[in-house]
């Protein structure tokens, strides 16, 4: 079975500083780990993904798989990434699985 | 970049009527288009892969014959709600994989809030 962990709901950092938004994974292949970002009033969109490695707004995210992980970083977060985080999971098939999401709030 | 275009945005309906929803993808071929449905303040619940030409495949759960999927071109699908009730209110949302590119990831269209009253 797939499944994606995102523990937390609601994620609160100040501005400048580092942030890392937690997701965990469960499939016994090799999967295609997604990071998605949905800012208030706009539609989910592609934030990065680990098959290409790069960084997105500052954003990075390494796959640990010993670990079963995906975590999101980011050194000095700014006002303007507060948003909903959606990590996914694409296993075997072209479906993707989401984690239940966390609510980034990035303070002044 | 890939565009999905999904219309409605909103819709209001009257309980036992029924509702269509389109998802286009404006400058790719989608050859699987999957549907969505969102809760509030919860994840995004897959419904239903949909693939130009043939018929969708359900999630366990999912009721065919309440939504209806329709994917009669590479660019358009369909989701009606027939018979909608007052629990089918809720935000929907299509997603679009582009056949020829599939490590670009996939684009999803704005939703669609549905109420029914």
């Amino acid at each position: 079975a797939q499944r994606v962990t995102q523990p937390e709901k609601l994620l609160s950092v100040f501005k400048g500083a580092p942030v890392e938004l937690k997701c965990n994974y469960s499939y016994s292949g090799s999967p295609e780990l997604f990071w998605y970002v949905q800012y208030s009033r706009q539609r989910l969109q592609l934030l990065l993904r680990h098959i290409s490695r790069e960084s997105i707004k500052g954003f990075t995210a390494d796959l640990n798989k010993g670990e079963t992980s995906f975590h999101l970083k980011k050194p000095f977060a700014q006002e303007e990434d507060s948003a909903m985080y959606y990590c996914a999971l694409q296993g075997g098939s072209e479906k993707l699985v989401f984690g239940k999401g966390t609510k980034l709030t990035v303070n002044p | 970049g890939a565009v999905v275009s999904q219309h409605p945005s909103w819709v209001i309906c009257k309980s036992g009527t029924s509702v269509k929803i389109e998802c286009r993808s404006l400058d790719f071929q989608a050859t699987t288009m999957f549907w969505y449905r969102q809760f509030p303040k919860q994840s995004l619940m897959l419904m239903a892969t949909s693939n130009e030409g043939s018929k969708a495949t359900y999630e366990q759960g999912v009721e065919k014959d309440k939504f209806l999927i329709n994917h009669a071109s590479l660019t358009l699908s369909t989701l009606t709600v027939t018979s909608a009730h007052p629990e089918d209110s809720s935000f929907y949302i299509c997603s679009a994989l582009n056949g020829l590119a599939r490590f670009y990831g996939y684009t999803f269209g704005s939703g669609t809030r549905l109420t029914v009253v």
